[in-house]
């Protein structure tokens, strides 16, 4: 079955710096890679996804880069604010078998 | 817009006891995943469903069950639960049928405790 590794497992930065969550996933059949945020005790919200059709994607403030010959991709987020601290999940899916392999998260924590 | 609503999101049970949480998901929508997460841990997959009948299933034990109704809800029950069982379990639904097929809508969570 798939396998996901997410680095770091805490990350804290400067606020307005930038923070960078890296994965990597062992299918290389898994096309499909949801970038979650999660605070605690919460649902885990969708704030980015990406397929495999396409390297780069970004929304204001936050891009995700997958690189597919490696199997890894990376959740950026820009200009960071305090309401960016949570816990950050990578994960991923095949087209067909929806079921999402999440990565083991990443705690950021922004310094004001 | 209707969202996934599970239900209880907090219960509390003793060890050995039995417990079944709910899951709506959103109109529409024809496959429903079960996750559980527990403290400081990521969503591990338990089990989907898809047009009512099981399409996955990952890591639920023996003890657990899971169904899907006609009214596609679906019910997750536990029996002979221990300590370990305490977690967040979250309900996720999909349609399949659609352009975004891939993307999860995720409920609120039920936070089982076991005592």
């Amino acid at each position: 079955g798939e396998n996901v590794e997410q680095h770091p497992s805490t990350l804290s930065v400067q606020e307005g710096d930038s923070a960078v969550i890296k994965c990597t996933y062992s299918d290389s059949a898994s096309n499909y890679f949801p970038w979650y945020k999660q605070e605690l005790g919460k649902r885990p919200q969708l704030i980015i996804d990406i397929r495999s059709n396409v390297g780069e994607k970004k929304d204001q403030r936050i891009a995700v880069t997958l690189n597919k010959t490696a199997k890894h991709f990376s959740l950026h987020i820009t200009e960071t604010q305090p309401e960016d601290s949570a816990v950050y999940f990578c994960a991923a899916s095949i087209t067909g078998n929806e079921k999402l392999t999440f990565g083991t998260g990443t705690r950021l924590t922004i310094i004001p | 817009a209707a969202g996934v609503i599970q239900s209880p999101r907090h219960l509390i049970k003793e060890k050995r006891e039995t417990a079944t949480l709910k899951c709506y998901p959103i109109p529409r929508h024809d496959t429903v995943y079960w996750y559980q997460q527990g403290p400081g841990q990521d969503p591990q997959f338990l089990i989907s469903f898809y047009e009512k009948m099981q399409s996955d299933k990952g890591s639920i034990p023996d003890r657990f069950s899971a169904q899907q109704f006609s009214d596609y809800h679906s019910e997750l029950n536990m029996s002979s639960l221990e300590l370990g069982d305490s977690a967040l379990y979250f309900c996720a639904s999909s349609l399949l049928e659609s352009e975004r097929s891939w993307e999860l809508f995720f409920g609120e969570g039920s936070r089982l405790t076991v005592l």
